[in-house]
């Protein structure tokens, strides 16, 4: 049990189309960070959510946007999907957004774009 | 931007064989931390250090960073079936808000 919950497990979508992926992260963390994980490579980070604000921002372009909810739950939207946007998104959550603590991952979305 | 990068990209040893993994960081690190993830799962923290040559040791793993904060390793000592999967190192550059910038892994193969 990795205590953070992601949603869906899997996911195909068609290039174009939009897609919606959730995260809801360990009992007791409140900072949710997104990653996209390509086969073969390190997690690439997208962005960082503390206190429902983005906090920090990787190189990805506008078409990734995410949210944070009050219950520190995280959504992380893809908009017109390219095929090299397939890939495991992963999400990781920490507590209280400085870089003091290892973060607990989920066990990622696995998204085809096709 | 920072830049995080690990040594072996793969590596085969027999059990029981030692195995080690560097990593060198382009900017002075806060902290640096060591992440485990095994076939098909998720990166699972391992452990973080955040002084400088600091030496930290999990039963058959030890951790270390270097003096200058820019470069760790983890070694394996008597390796384990148990052990395979692809090891990350990632650090933070600031001790305040900061991104956790991983490297690309090397993948751990352990035969019987």
């Amino acid at each position: 049990d990795a205590g953070v919950t992601q949603s869906p497990t899997h996911l195909i979508k068609t290039r174009g189309q939009q897609v919606t992926l959730r995260c809801s992260p360990k009992s007791g963390h409140d900072t949710v960070s997104w990653y996209q994980q390509a086969l073969g490579q390190g997690p690439q980070f997208i962005f960082q959510y503390y206190e429902e604000e983005e906090r920090q921002r990787g190189n990805f372009p506008d078409r990734f946007s995410g949210h944070q909810f009050p219950n520190y739950s995280s959504e992380l939207n893809v908009n017109a999907l390219l095929l090299g946007d397939s890939a495991l998104y992963l999400c990781a959550s920490s507590l209280g957004g400085a870089a003091n603590y290892g973060y607990t991952f989920g066990s990622g979305t696995r998204l085809t774009v096709v | 931007g920072q830049q995080v990068m690990q040594i072996p990209q793969y590596q085969h040893v027999q059990e029981g064989e030692d195995f080690t993994t560097y990593c060198n960081s382009s900017t002075t690190l806060s902290n640096i931390q060591w992440y485990k993830q095994r076939p098909g799962g998720h990166p699972v923290f391992l452990i973080q250090l955040v002084k400088s040559g600091e030496v930290k040791k999990q039963k058959r793993l030890t951790f270390q960073f270097g003096e200058a904060k820019k470069n760790s390793s983890l070694h394996i000592t008597a390796t384990q079936t148990t052990d395979v999967g692809t090891y990350f190192c990632a650090g933070h550059r600031d001790s305040g808000y900061s991104t956790l910038t991983f490297g690309k892994g090397t993948m751990l193969l352990v035969s019987p």
